[in-house]
């Protein structure tokens, strides 16, 4: 089965410093998704990516596909307190219904 | 993107009890899923809830412990049968239609005593 491994595990960063969360796969990815997730709470889509080399921006997060899709990169840019949460990516994994398997997530801390 | 609520927000319960967790879309979809994140754990997919018949789950799950009801394109069910503390977890809701990306519910807390 696909294996997602994202690093760091987790993160803390001064207020307005740059940072980046890598997610790998074991396999070629198809779909690639980053969430947001609030302790506790459900998780917030940011950006899908499918085609390699790819590259998505939404305000100061932007992500990236590379070539061979088989690793993706999200870096936050002067990074700022709204940003902390857990960083979660997934991807599809081509069965029947759909679905997706899930990184084990990067807590990001932001130190105001 | 879908409109997902999720009830309870989260609950506190007895062991050997159960509770029945609904998720409600605001617009007919394609696919509902229902994960489980343990405590400082990724999401674990439980069961793929298909509308009208019995829901496909992974292994490690079973309908008798996590049974799942859709009957409609909008509405689904997880209950989450027998309780003991091994239970306590968050329970998440998504949607998904196409290929588009899956939408979260705010998921349900669970504490089991």
């Amino acid at each position: 089965s696909q294996e997602l491994e994202q690093s760091p595990q987790s993160l803390i960063v001064q207020e307005g410093k740059n940072l980046t969360i890598n997610c790998t796969s074991s396999k070629t990815l198809y779909g690639l998704y980053w969430y947001k997730q609030k302790y506790g709470e459900g998780l917030i889509f940011l950006m899908m990516l499918q085609k390699g080399g790819e590259e998505k921006s939404h305000e100061k997060i932007t992500a990236k596909l590379d070539e061979k899709k088989q690793q993706s990169s999200l870096h936050i840019t002067a990074s700022q307190p709204s940003h902390a949460g857990i960083y979660l990516c997934g991807a599809d994994t081509g069965s029947w219904d759909n679905d997706m398997r899930f990184g084990a997530g990067t807590r990001l801390t932001v130190k105001p | 993107s879908a409109v997902i609520s999720q009830k309870p927000s989260r609950d506190i319960c007895q062991r050997g009890t159960s509770l029945t967790i609904q998720c409600q879309v605001d617009s007919q979809v394609t696919m509902m899923f229902w994960y489980r994140q343990q405590p400082g754990q990724s999401l674990t997919l439980i069961a793929t809830a298909n509308q009208g018949s019995e829901a496909t789950y992974e292994s490690g799950f079973v309908i008798d412990k996590f049974p799942i009801s859709r009957p409609n394109l909008t509405f689904s069910t997880l209950t989450v049968s027998n309780m003991s503390p091994e239970d306590s977890s968050i329970y998440l809701c998504s949607v998904r239609s196409g290929n588009q990306p899956q939408h979260f519910g705010d998921g349900t807390r669970l504490s089991i005593l």
